[in-house]
């Protein structure tokens, strides 16, 4: 079965730092990747996703995500945080033997400070 | 394009009641809806999957019959809270395909009081 790992439940960082917010997968075939942003009681936001071609991925609000096959990550990244970008962070695989419903991952905080 | 719209946003019940909670696709015609379920800082859980014209494939342990949906038309899928208690009161948000992605409604937050 397809799935998704993030493996931090929070991310601090200080704005003007990069940040990166990590993703595993487990996939068999080609992986369909995709990350998302949620702000409190509203719905998700589509950042970018990984379907086939470069590695390196250049999505919304600036954020980038690098699709790595031997290490089967697929981490969100952005050279410069703002405060603004403090949100829910979701990664997410398509299962195409189910009818292609989304699965995530188990959400990241990003708290970025001042 | 491909924008959701879902309504409402919130709404509060009383125990016992039904709650029908819309999703309509504006530009675009979602012949495939998806409704989600997520409690607070946590993941999105699949509840079902909803197609025009069939019967919605429900996740294991969902309440078919306490979680009613319809995609009767391909701009239009409804997700009917059934005789609410407040175990139900959660954040539910619809996805539909589009292209190789998925937009996503607003949400929906249901309060069982």
């Amino acid at each position: 079965a397809q799935s998704v790992a993030q493996p931090e439940d929070q991310v601090n960082v200080a704005e003007g730092n990069p940040l990166t917010v990590k993703c595993t997968y487990s996939v068999s075939g080609n992986p369909y990747l995709f990350w998302y942003v949620q702000y409190p009681n509203r719905g998700l936001q589509f950042l970018l996703k990984y379907i086939t071609g470069d590695n390196l991925v250049k999505g919304s609000y600036g954020f980038e995500a690098e699709f790595n096959k031997s290490q089967t990550s697929f981490h969100l990244k952005k050279p410069s945080a703002l405060v603004s970008d403090s949100a829910l962070y979701f990664c997410a695989v398509r299962d195409d033997n189910q009818g292609g419903k989304l699965i995530f991952g188990q959400g990241t905080e990003l708290s970025v400070k001042p | 394009g491909a924008v959701v719209s879902q309504h409402p946003s919130w709404v509060i019940c009383k125990s016992g009641t039904s709650v029908k909670i819309e999703c309509r696709s504006l530009d675009f015609q979602a012949t495939t809806m998806f409704w989600y379920r997520q409690f607070p800082k946590q993941s999105l859980m699949l509840m079902a999957t909803s197609n025009e014209g069939s019967k919605a494939t429900y996740e294991q342990g969902v309440e078919k019959d306490k979680f009613l949906i319809n995609h009767a038309s391909l701009t239009l899928s409804t997700l009917t809270v059934t005789s609410a208690h407040p175990e139900d009161s959660s954040f539910y948000i619809c996805s539909a395909r589009v292209n190789r992605g998925y937009t996503f409604g607003s949400g929906t937050r249901l309060t069982v009081v």
